[in-house]
């Protein structure tokens, strides 16, 4: 009963082809996160919808976009993949009522040749 | 800015043995403080948080997390440890509603037979 889908779970591209990782959730929560999560680092946020409300990490690079059509999916662009791009990707949701608890996707592990 | 520091890069417990993981936090007053698990190429789960009140929180899987305001820490415990416990530990701390998470550089656990 997964509640936040990655997809694909690992994905590979060559250096400055567009990618797009997708993130859905059957939770219908009102906020969606990206991180990005490098070997042995923490996950970095670089990004969140508060509803359609689309909020940027002052760091985040201009190289990475996102998209939210609907409450359920959000999607995550990278523009031109370099080699420092390869990381784990993790979609999270939340409903902001005080709970207070992200439930996270399994993540993307994205390559880049 | 909020930030947490996670003093130990890497713990080796013997199956059985009791464990703590440490953390201490820099805010100037009380954050939500949180730990995550996160298992070999797998997503982030929520072990416990603390928001307020009892300072000993308790969680999923047997582990259980002290608050102490004077040594800013929130320290992760676990009596007995399990072989599947071996993971990465992340604690992490926001300000309030709508802040966002800020992650510690994480603890791996290893756990020997």
């Amino acid at each position: 009963d997964a509640m936040v889908i990655q997809n694909p779970r690992y994905q590979v591209t060559q250096f400055g082809k567009p990618v797009t990782l997708s993130c859905s959730q059957t939770l219908n929560h009102n906020v969606m996160y990206w991180y990005q999560q490098k070997s042995s680092q923490a996950p970095k946020l670089l990004f969140h919808y508060y509803d359609k409300d689309f909020n940027n990490e002052a760091d985040t690079p201009d190289n990475f976009q996102s998209r939210r059509p609907n409450t359920s999916f959000c999607f995550l662009d990278i523009r031109s993949p370099g080699l420092g791009d390869a990381a784990m990707y993790l979609c999270a949701t939340e409903n902001r009522d005080g709970n207070e608890k992200l439930f996270f996707g399994s993540g993307t592990q994205l390559s880049v040749l | 800015a909020q930030s947490v520091t996670q003093p130990d890069i890497h713990i080796t417990v013997s199956e059985g043995a009791s464990l703590e993981l440490r953390c201490n936090y820099s805010y100037g007053a009380t954050p939500y403080l949180f730990w995550y698990v996160q298992s070999p190429g797998q997503g982030l789960q929520l072990l416990l948080k603390y928001f307020s009140g009892d300072t000993l929180v308790q969680g999923i899987k047997g582990f259980e997390a002290e608050f102490k305001r004077s040594q800013s820490s929130f320290n992760l415990r676990k009596p007995s440890v399990h072989w599947s416990d071996a993971a990465e530990y992340f604690c992490a701390v926001r300000t309030g509603t709508a802040s966002k998470l800020t992650f510690g550089t994480g603890t791996r656990l290893q756990v020997t037979l």
